[in-house]
């Protein structure tokens, strides 16, 4: 257990809603990272908060959008979702803002979009 | 931004045999080099990593190869075992403001 936990574990929507993906990163981890992983891309990076601040961004479309609360928890918003959008998505988390830190990542969020 | 490419994009061995994935990298400046594993249904989980002043890193039966100058890296996994399937993923990177650019992963696969 990596300690970073995801909800909801599935989502299925349509075309042209808007979803919201929940993130809890491990206890003490200040740093959360959101990925999107699709069978022909891989997992690509979307972006990264720390302590509350966007700190880099990826290739994240506009429809997208991140937010770290005080808690750090971390939300990710989907709307004007397409097909294309349908992916399994990721957060992790880690300690520290630099990337020489492991990251740990939850068992992500499946969506799928009809 | 950095370009990372993994070789090769599928591999089967029988079990007991040794196993090797590259990892190529373009931007100099990384100084940090892990290796994660996926399981089906889960996310990667890192198993080994190497910083750029060590040029091997072994932990039981998986170790880490590190050559700076050619800008590679490899996982090396030996005596695999059923439980070593699963998609392995490069990750280089260590720039302050960028994240963890991982390649697009490797499926190994290993047969009984």
């Amino acid at each position: 257990d990596s300690g970073v936990t995801q909800t909801p574990k599935h989502l299925i929507t349509a075309t042209g809603q808007r979803v919201t993906l929940r993130c809890s990163p491990r206890s003490g981890d200040l740093s959360v990272y959101w990925y999107q992983q699709s069978l022909d891309q891989g997992l690509q990076f979307l972006i990264q908060y720390y302590n509350g601040e966007e700190r880099a961004k990826g290739n994240i479309l506009e429809r997208f959008s991140a937010q770290q609360f005080p808690d750090l928890h971390s939300e990710l918003n989907l709307s004007s979702l397409e097909l294309g959008d349908s992916a399994l998505y990721f957060c992790a988390s880690s300690p520290r803002v630099g990337v020489s830190s492991p990251l740990h990542f939850g068992n992500g969020t499946r969506l799928t979009v009809t | 931004g950095e370009n990372v490419e993994q070789h090769p994009s599928t591999l089967s061995v029988q079990e007991g045999d040794s196993a090797v994935i590259k990892c190529t990298y373009s931007d100099s400046a990384s100084n940090y080099f892990p290796w994660y594993k996926q399981e089906l249904g889960k996310g990667p989980q890192l198993i080994i990593d190497i910083r750029s002043n060590v040029g091997e890193k072994k932990d039981q039966r998986i170790a880490v190869t590190l050559n700076k100058t050619a800008k590679h890296f490899s996982l090396h996994i030996t005596e695999t075992q059923p439980e070593d399937s699963a998609v392995y993923f490069c990750a280089p990177g260590g720039q302050a403001g960028t994240a963890l650019i991982f390649g697009k992963g490797t499926t190994l696969s290993v047969s009984s």
